[in-house]
């Protein structure tokens, strides 16, 4: 299995300040298409998953431009220019390239 | 309005069976590939399989953590989505989710708990 690990664990962010969080894959998640099938997802507190970006870079319908996405191969980060209060919650990656899909092990928001 | 909402979990002895099932509205359910999740409490969720759309012929995947104790069929006539489970074990409890991804996002219900224990 792709194994994805996340950093950091936590992170603790002002209202207003950048937040930055990283996922390595140990395999590249280039696939046979040439596309990239990196999501990330953010669990709000008692809510179910829901995704943010998806092929790296790619922001899901509603989710505001302060969410970016990059990297390439086994390198990825999410980053948050402004966070506001209602970013707080655990942020995963998923890889969709290999089987199974594998999620990271999150990183949880906190609001400063 | 998308709607997937699951049923079927609570407790269950070791060794033993459950079906979950998912109940979705709101869109074409037979245009999308239908998945199962599962998230123990405080920890990472695992995906656990899916099941295609009509035109990749309804075929499964399932993450080999699972695969031969767990099945996934969905009736297309009642827009269903199952789940059977089989040898349950207590590292089988978690909250349970249904969940596509939609060409505007992704779309999961509220989940339902399983607890396997004696």
């Amino acid at each position: 299995d792709v194994v994805m690990t996340q950093t950091p664990v936590s992170l603790s962010v002002a209202i207003g300040q950048p937040a930055s969080i990283s996922c390595k894959s140990s395999q590249s998640l280039v696939g046979t298409s040439g596309k990239t099938y990196l999501n990330w997802l953010l669990q709000r507190p008692g809510q179910s998953p829901k995704r943010l970006i998806y092929l790296v870079s790619k922001l899901d319908s509603g989710i505001p431009d302060r969410f970016s996405g990059s990297g390439s191969e086994t390198d990825f980060t999410l980053k948050i220019s402004r966070v506001e209060a209602d970013d707080l919650g655990v942020y995963y990656c998923l890889q969709g390239t290999h089987f199974p899909l594998t999620f990271g092990s999150g990183t949880k928001l906190e609001i400063k | 309005e998308v709607k997937l909402l699951e049923s079927g979990g609570g407790l269950v002895q070791p060794g033993g069976s459950m079906r979950l099932s998912c109940a979705a509205s709101g869109f074409t359910f037979t245009d999308f590939y239908m998945n199962w999740i599962r998230q123990p409490a405080g920890k990472a969720p695992e995906w656990l399989g899916f099941i295609r759309n009509k035109a990749n012929g309804y075929t499964t995947e399932y993450n080999p953590s699972v695969k031969g104790r767990f099945t996934i069929s969905r009736d297309n006539t009642q827009n269903m989505l199952y789940l059977q489970m089989n040898t349950l074990r207590a590292e089988d409890t978690a909250t349970y989710y249904c969940g596509y991804y939609g060409p505007s996002g992704d779309y999961w219900g509220q989940g339902v708990m399983v607890t396997v224990s004696s």
